[in-house]
């Protein structure tokens, strides 16, 4: 069963840099495809970052995304109260399914 | 800009099947790929299945058995059919525009709530 983790939840205060991981299971991953999504309650989610490090037009520059191996990373700097939020990974397995992280709750104290 | 906007009924009872369409204006259904998300309360998002610009489908596997999307290019409306539901199924659902394949979802709907119980 091919999964993405990522840690629950993330804090920081406003003005620091924090980052998210989302750890793929070994190589079921195709790593070149993956997208992160912020989501406020109740509303529907944004697409922040696709293919590992690109940012859709209209995205803060603030946002950046990375790879190391089979670990995908989020990182938001200059924090913001706005960006409190869930996050969620996603990418693809080799079979073309379709897999999403569970989430990380990003609190801004 | 494209708009979606999911409809159907919110509650649905065991057993029964599930059904929502999405209407799309702005763009057509006849490019990119379009699919539907869900979210159960309080867990993460679930990746469905999609319809693409060929009417070709592909759906999640753990859902496969039980799942069917369909399209109306005359109305621009793409639907799914979620067959033999369980409370396991109740979730917010999310129509997207996924500029695929492998790709990202750029355009959403707002999501419904539909709920499965007697």
């Amino acid at each position: 069963h091919s999964a993405l983790t990522q840690p629950a939840s993330v804090s920081g205060s406003p003005g620091q840099s924090i980052t998210i991981s989302c750890t793929g299971t070994g190589s079921d991953f195709n790593y070149y495809y993956v997208s992160w999504y912020q989501k406020h309650p109740g509303k529907a989610p944004k697409v922040m970052i696709y293919e590992v490090t690109n940012r859709p037009s209209g995205v803060s520059k603030r946002f950046s995304g990375s790879k190391s191996g089979n670990t995908a990373s989020l990182t938001i700097s200059g924090l913001q109260a706005e960006d409190e939020a869930d996050y969620y990974c996603s990418s693809y397995t080799f079979t073309n399914t379709l897999v999403f992280g569970g989430g990380t709750k990003l609190t801004v104290l | 800009q494209v708009q979606l906007q999911e409809s159907g009924p919110g509650l649905v009872k065991p057993s029964e099947t599930l059904s929502l369409t999405c209407s799309v204006s702005g763009g057509s259904i006849t490019t990119y790929y379009w699919s539907w998300i869900r979210q159960p309360p309080g867990k993460a998002l679930e990746w469905i299945g999609y319809i693409n610009y060929l009417g070709s489908t592909d759906y999640n596997p753990s859902l496969k058995s039980r799942v069917t999307i369909s399209r109306d290019t005359s109305k621009n409306q793409f639907s799914l059919n979620l067959s033999s539901v369980t409370a396991a199924d109740t979730a917010v659902y999310y129509c997207a525009r996924d500029r695929g394949p492998h790709s990202y979802f750029d355009w959403w709907g707002q999501g419904t709530l539909v709920t499965v119980s007697s």
